[in-house]
């Protein structure tokens, strides 16, 4: 199993609603990635977790909140998001501990918040 | 300062032509750098991974070139197909720490028939 699920595929929330979006892969990897992608522009790295500890946290608001319960998953707690924070949500894996760490990306959420 | 820098920005070809696409880079020190394609609306899959000692690599059609002395890859499409439409983005690692990743800005492909 060579995939990274998430879910839901899309998503539209008010101001007011806490969501939570999923992420989750079967390939063994010690690290997983939240990225925010606007359209036109590269991902912007979010959150890294690092054997299921939080390393990196790119200065995110705290409306949005990374939870890893277990190697294997990862979530991404919203509340009171902005209209700016529309975007598609990008998870992604990597092994860690390799000379060459390829992350493997999922789908994406496509997140709208009105 | 790391910075990855693509060119063109955005390319229309005639369907069946070939392509290059251009990809230039600061970032040290180099571990590696990955060509990704990205449908709209979708997530990155991987095409090609170069390290420092390689300077070429093929996946079917898609052909990367790595000119680590003067910071330069390239990827070459051939005979390319409607399904090539999309962003190609140049990412390069550094070789230390999770957050090691550096992103183009993309390549937008458009594929004409």
């Amino acid at each position: 199993d060579t995939e990274v699920t998430q879910t839901p595929k899309h998503l539209v929330m008010g101001m007011t609603n806490k969501k939570s979006l999923k992420c989750e892969q079967h390939m063994g990897h010690r690290a997983m990635y939240w990225y925010k992608q606007k359209a036109k522009k590269p991902p912007e790295l979010m959150f890294v977790y690092s054997y299921e500890k939080l390393s990196i946290n790119e200065s995110v608001p705290s409306r949005f909140s990374p939870e890893c319960p277990n190697s294997s998953l990862l979530n991404l707690h919203l509340h009171a998001l902005q209209p700016e924070d529309s975007a598609l949500y990008l998870c992604a894996s990597s092994q860690l501990g390799t000379r060459v760490d390829t992350q493997y990306f999922g789908p994406g959420t496509r997140l709208t918040v009105l | 300062k790391n910075q990855v820098e693509q060119s063109p920005q955005s390319l229309i070809i005639l369907e069946g032509k070939n392509c290059t696409l251009q990809c230039n880079y600061t970032v040290s020190p180099f571990s590696n750098l990955r060509w990704y394609k990205q449908d709209t609306g979708r997530g990155p899959v991987s095409l090609t991974i170069m390290t420092f000692s390689e300077n070429t690599k093929s996946n079917g059609r898609y052909t990367a070139t790595l000119d680590a002395d003067t910071k330069q890859s390239s990827l070459h499409i051939t005979a390319s197909q409607l399904s090539d439409s999309a962003s190609y983005i140049c990412v390069v690692s550094k070789q230390t720490g999770a957050n090691n990743l550096f992103f183009g800005t993309g390549t937008r492909l458009t594929v004409i028939p």
